[in-house]
């Protein structure tokens, strides 16, 4: 059973360092969906995918941060000139087209700014 | 615009008693509304969702949620607790076209045996 997978899993980086995330959906998924969560909060929307098209980015997407999904399969997400504040577990989602409401979640991606 | 406040940020109850976690939500549109549980280090599960079909929805491991456009609140319930349950929940809605989901802060559960 392939779910999300995310890679890496941990990521410690030095503040200013750009970093670059990869998330690998179910396979026959369109939708695919980033999001951040900081500890004690709920994960907190930042940007989806349908297909390889970018349709839907939150303010939270600073111009530090980019995503792409060039082939409408695995997903990429990097942060530019990281800073402290971008510690969070950066998690990935996907749905299929028949049924955009259930999605599917990765185990997430942690990220330390020192 | 859309919110989801959920009342309670700890619940504890006994192995075997039921269980209400409250959640109420705030949409400009007919919204959809769902409840994830998210398991220590593992990922996030969804437990249910309501999508403008029957009000009463039932998910797995015997939880139910009630969509009561009135009060605007989607409360999820169990009559009866398992030590399993135990785990952080989130109550999620969504504008009628699933573009973009807004979690609330999460309501962790402890089962006391």
């Amino acid at each position: 059973d392939t779910g999300v997978s995310q890679d890496p899993r941990h990521k410690i980086t030095k503040r200013g360092q750009n970093v670059t995330f990869r998330c690998d959906p179910i396979s026959e998924h369109n939708r695919l969906y980033w999001y951040r969560q900081t500890l004690g909060q709920g994960p907190e929307f930042l940007t989806y995918f349908q297909n390889e098209a970018q349709l839907e980015k939150s303010r939270l997407l600073s111009d530090r941060f980019s995503a792409e999904r060039p082939k409408g399969s695995f997903s990429t997400l990097e942060i530019q000139r990281t800073e402290q504040g971008d510690s969070a577990m950066y998690l990935c989602a996907s749905s299929e087209t028949l049924d955009i409401y259930e999605q599917y979640f990765g185990p997430g991606t942690r990220l330390t700014v020192t | 615009a859309q919110s989801v406040t959920q009342l309670d940020s700890h619940v504890s109850v006994s192995e075997g008693t039921p269980v209400l976690l409250r959640c109420n939500y705030s949409s400009s549109y007919s919204p959809s509304l769902f409840w994830y549980v998210q398991h220590p280090n593992k990922g996030l599960q969804l437990l249910l969702k309501y999508t403008s079909a029957a009000t009463l929805v039932k998910g797995i491991n015997g939880f139910e949620a009630e969509f009561k456009k009135s009060e605007t609140s989607f409360h999820l319930t169990k009559p009866s607790a398992h030590m399993s349950d135990a785990a952080e929940y989130f109550c999620v809605v969504s504008p009628n076209t699933g573009n973009q989901f807004y979690f609330g802060t999460g309501t962790s559960l402890t089962v006391i045996p």
